[in-house]
């Protein structure tokens, strides 16, 4: 069965300082790999999304991720945190065909002034 | 624009009270889900429905029903069975079965 871990439940950081929230997944199959963020009260918004070819990807807000197979790691970083950033993040993988997303457990995202 | 609305954004109902959540998209997918949310314990996948008629149990679908009588929409009804239903409900949608899901505002619920 698939999982997702994300490994801390929060993540202080000063502003404009970089940052990096980490994903693992296990899987026996391809997958495909999504961060989505969360404000307070609100819907998820996709940040990106990995398919398939660079393992790179860039997202919205000058967020990226890269891929790594060999250990299955999927992590998220910013060069350069804003106060703005504050949210909750949520790392997530789909590899079969049943519709269905693994959810990570999220990662607060603290920014601190 | 296109999107998904969920209504209403919080909802206050007494305890043994059946209770529905709506869930519009007008982005003709033809997948929508709907998850419960808890601090702490990320999202949790209670129905989806692939078509139109048809729907699916997730892992906590005890104390729920949900219908897919529209391409367009999805309600859930949180039912007196449900033991714990004080939540925060997100409803979503999605074209395919491996791509990005799109998520409604959220309703959050309150049994008191």
């Amino acid at each position: 069965a698939q999982s997702v871990t994300q490994l801390d439940s929060q993540v202080p950081v000063f502003e404009e300082a970089p940052v990096e929230l980490r994903c693992n997944y296990s899987s026996s199959v391809s997958v495909y790999l999504f961060w989505y963020v969360q404000y307070p009260n609100q819907g998820l918004q996709l940040l990106l999304k990995y398919l398939s070819g660079s393992t790179l990807v860039k997202g919205i807000n000058g967020f990226e991720a890269e891929f790594n197979k060999s250990q299955t790691s999927f992590h998220l970083r910013k060069p350069s945190v804003h106060i703005s950033d504050t949210a909750e993040y949520f790392c997530a993988v789909s590899g079969g065909s049943n519709y269905q997303l693994i959810w990570g457990a999220g990662t607060k995202l603290i920014i601190k002034p | 624009d296109g999107g998904i609305t969920q209504s209403p954004k919080y909802l206050f109902r007494k305890e043994g009270q059946n209770v529905t959540l709506s869930c519009e998209q007008n982005l003709n997918h033809d997948a929508m889900y709907w998850y419960r949310q808890d601090p702490g314990q990320g999202l949790r996948l209670i129905y989806y429905s692939q078509i139109v008629n048809d729907f699916q149990k997730g892992d906590i679908a005890e104390g729920y029903s949900v219908s897919r009588e529209k391409k367009e929409s999805f309600p859930l009804t949180v039912t007196s069975a449900q033991k714990n239903p004080t939540a925060f409900y997100l409803c979503a949608s999605s074209l395919e079965d491996v791509d990005e899901q799109f998520f409604g505002p959220g309703t959050r619920l309150t049994v008191l």
